[in-house]
């Protein structure tokens, strides 16, 4: 699986679009662009994922680049509660590397 | 519907003893993937089992190891614990085979190895 390169930190307004990018520059034509989160040690939240288009639903947008090379984790009206730290994974899912393959994240912290 | 369950919500064990952890997928679920997060360090994968068969394992000691049962739930069984073991073990479950299938977790196990 490609690896992903993400900020360690970021701080976000309460109730400002929160924007987190992620760079996979050595993406495979057949890997998908997921995203988690994990809240204080809890399990990690699956939010959004994709593959070349740009996919939206009731937590997030994903923007990925034309080249799919990086994309960008969007989340429109951040909220105390979302502060977490999140993980951009890139998988393929064929063969038995099925596993996702969690790096540092990058730990947002919305403020109030 | 009912998420990823784990059981128990935390252990405590001496070394030397042998821990079970146990994990109840979403229903119709078949896959489970098990997962260990030591303090300080990433969530690193353990073992996906699938239909009841171990389908791949990560770089661990043989002395962790599991099943999956007909139901799909499955079982983490850690021998021989050592201090380094004490972690949280998150359990994943995702409805099968294919490119997008999506883990979802349960809330994990923490493991405490006095």
């Amino acid at each position: 699986d490609a690896k992903t390169t993400q900020p360690p930190s970021m701080d976000c307004a309460e109730g400002r679009a929160a924007n987190l990018p992620c760079n996979h520059s050595t993406i495979s034509g057949n890997e998908y662009v997921y995203w988690y989160r994990q809240i204080h040690s809890q399990g990690p939240q699956y939010i959004i994922h994709g593959l070349k288009n740009n996919e939206t639903n009731e937590m997030a947008s994903l923007i990925i680049t034309e080249d799919r090379k990086s994309s960008t984790l969007i989340l429109p009206h951040a909220t105390l509660r979302d502060t977490a730290v999140y993980y951009c994974i890139v998988r393929a899912g064929s063969g038995s590397a099925r596993q996702l393959t969690f790096g540092s994240g990058t730990q947002l912290t919305v403020l109030p | 519907e009912a998420g990823v369950t784990q059981s128990p919500t935390h252990l405590i064990k001496t070394r030397g003893q042998q821990a079970t952890l146990r994990c109840s997928p979403i229903s119709g679920h078949t896959s489970v993937y098990w997962y260990q997060q030591a303090l300080g360090l990433g969530l690193q994968f353990l073992l996906w089992y699938d239909e009841g068969e171990e389908r791949n394992r990560g770089n661990f000691p043989p002395r962790f190891s599991g099943r999956q049962f007909p139901n799909y739930s499955s079982e983490l069984n850690v021998n021989a614990l050592e201090l380094e073991d004490s972690a949280l073990y998150l359990c994943a479950s995702s409805p099968g085979t294919g490119v997008r299938e999506t883990q979802y977790f349960g809330p994990g196990t923490r493991l405490l190895v006095l």
